[in-house]
């Protein structure tokens, strides 16, 4: 068990670049979760993977947003025409739901990606 | 829309006090509730989970307790270490994700 994996861990980028991040998850976790954290706030829900099937996106994932996960392994999430306010971390989780729902499955989190949009 | 609280904001104590942490949450229909540990520029670590059926769990030197009915859950840290120093997150799990509160952030002293 190496735990999730993000890449990067950092990026800078200028104000409309497009940039992708990417998430491995913990090998047999069939869950992916990203979130959203800004400096002194708790994270906040993105979107959520249960193997390659994207199952819920949150208001917040406008259309400049982008998540696949297309073999249930790892996933990518893409941020369009970068605006300053997406500088945030973005951290990536994952679970084992064992067919009753991920209720009672820990998540496990990454180290984030931080965006700094200049 | 639920709204989860946590108190104090941050807390600065000496190495060796036991304390509380406190989380509360506004919508009682949770499946379970989560306490996390998250680093300085790091993801955050699992401490513990308390289903909703239950009414604490316990590892090592913590304990944290969930009172469903109103809303609430204390974290308890027992003979603080330096090392205990982190931010505390808690977050109640609704329908399939997880609602965090703003986190406390605790300072242990030598």
């Amino acid at each position: 068990d190496t735990g999730v994996s993000q890449d990067p861990r950092h990026k800078i980028t200028k104000r409309g670049q497009n940039v992708t991040f990417r998430c491995d998850p913990i090998s047999e976790h069939n869950r992916l979760y990203w979130y959203r954290q800004t400096l002194g706030q708790g994270p906040e829900f993105l979107t959520y993977f249960q193997n390659e099937a994207q199952l819920e996106k949150s208001r917040l994932l406008s259309d400049r947003f982008s998540a696949e996960r297309p073999k249930g392994s790892f996933s990518t999430l893409e941020i369009q025409r970068t605006e300053q306010g997406d500088s945030a971390m973005y951290l990536c989780a994952s679970s084992l739901d064992r067919g009753s729902g991920s209720y009672n499955s820990p998540l496990h989190f990454g180290n984030g990606t931080r965006l700094t949009v200049t | 829309k639920q709204e989860v609280t946590q108190i104090p904001a941050a807390l600065s104590v000496p190495e060796g006090e036991n304390l509380v942490l406190n989380c509360s949450f506004t919508d009682s229909a949770i499946y379970n509730l989560q306490w996390f540990r998250q680093d300085p520029g790091k993801g955050l670590t699992s401490l513990l989970l308390i289903q909703s059926s239950q009414r604490e769990q316990t590892s090592g030197r913590l304990n944290a307790s969930l009172d469903k009915s109103s809303g609430r859950s204390t974290l308890y840290i027992a003979a603080s270490q330096p090392g205990d120093s982190a931010t505390y997150l808690c977050a109640v799990t609704q329908g399939d994700k997880l609602i965090f509160g703003t986190g406390t952030r605790l300072q242990v002293f030598p």
